[in-house]
């Protein structure tokens, strides 16, 4: 009865490959987001999708494509993977609102050779 | 531009004590003001949040305080265990936007 889950947890894969992380939250929110966590811990926003629109687009790569094929899935696709990619990737999930709980999942751990 | 920062970076401390983390924000314009906890290797999990009308939340032996014109809160634990130690993360959301701009983390090892 997990919240907000993300497969895979790890994912290790060569750079210039195409990888796919799912999230999928059973809270019945309308709002997902991305984050990347660098190797500094530091957390910054990269997407945010409401009832499979998107809101926020922030600074990335357009390597980077979130697909929201429906309210409780978000995921994200990268293209040509590279070394700086490596990091630790965390879906979230609200009810939509600034004045919401943002619900974190496990994280995916990426890690480009 | 919102900036966010946390002090102490790192905090060590004996079981029992009572600590308290710091938050700072450059632009009080906020809905909110939200604390999280992050274990090694895991994900976030959301502590406490606290309203911009709100002065105080609690929950436990936590408690947090917003103040919002001079752009500060702090997370007060109490009789500190050392199953409290993770990174303690601050976060506000940009006005008006889901946008949440977190704080550079405090990571608090409570020891026996």
């Amino acid at each position: 009865d997990t919240a907000v889950s993300q497969t895979p947890k790890y994912l290790v894969t060569q750079m210039g490959n195409d990888k796919s992380i799912k999230c999928e939250q059973n809270l019945g929110h309308d709002t997902m987001y991305w984050y990347k966590q660098d190797s500094k811990k530091f957390l910054k926003i990269m997407f945010s999708y409401n009832n499979k629109e998107l809101i926020i687009n922030e600074t990335v790569p357009n390597r980077f494509s979130p697909k929201s094929p429906d309210k409780a899935h978000l995921n994200l696709h990268i293209n040509s993977l590279e070394l700086g990619d490596s990091a630790v990737y965390f879906c979230a999930s609200s009810r939509g609102t600034t004045q919401e709980t943002q619900y974190f999942g496990p994280g995916t751990r990426l890690l480009v050779l | 531009k919102q900036e966010v920062t946390q002090i102490p970076a790192a905090l060590s401390v004996p079981e029992g004590e009572n600590l308290v983390l710091n938050c700072s924000f450059t632009d009080s314009a906020i809905y909110n003001l939200q604390w999280f906890r992050q274990d090694p290797g895991k994900g976030l999990t959301s502590l406490l949040l606290i309203q911009s009308s709100q002065r105080e939340q609690t929950s436990g032996r936590l408690n947090a305080s917003l103040d919002k014109s001079s752009g500060r809160s702090t997370l007060y634990i109490a009789a500190s265990q050392p199953g409290d130690s993770a990174t303690y993360l601050c976060a506000v959301p940009l006005y008006n936007t889901d946008k949440l701009i977190f704080g550079t983390g405090t990571r608090l090892q409570v020891f026996p």
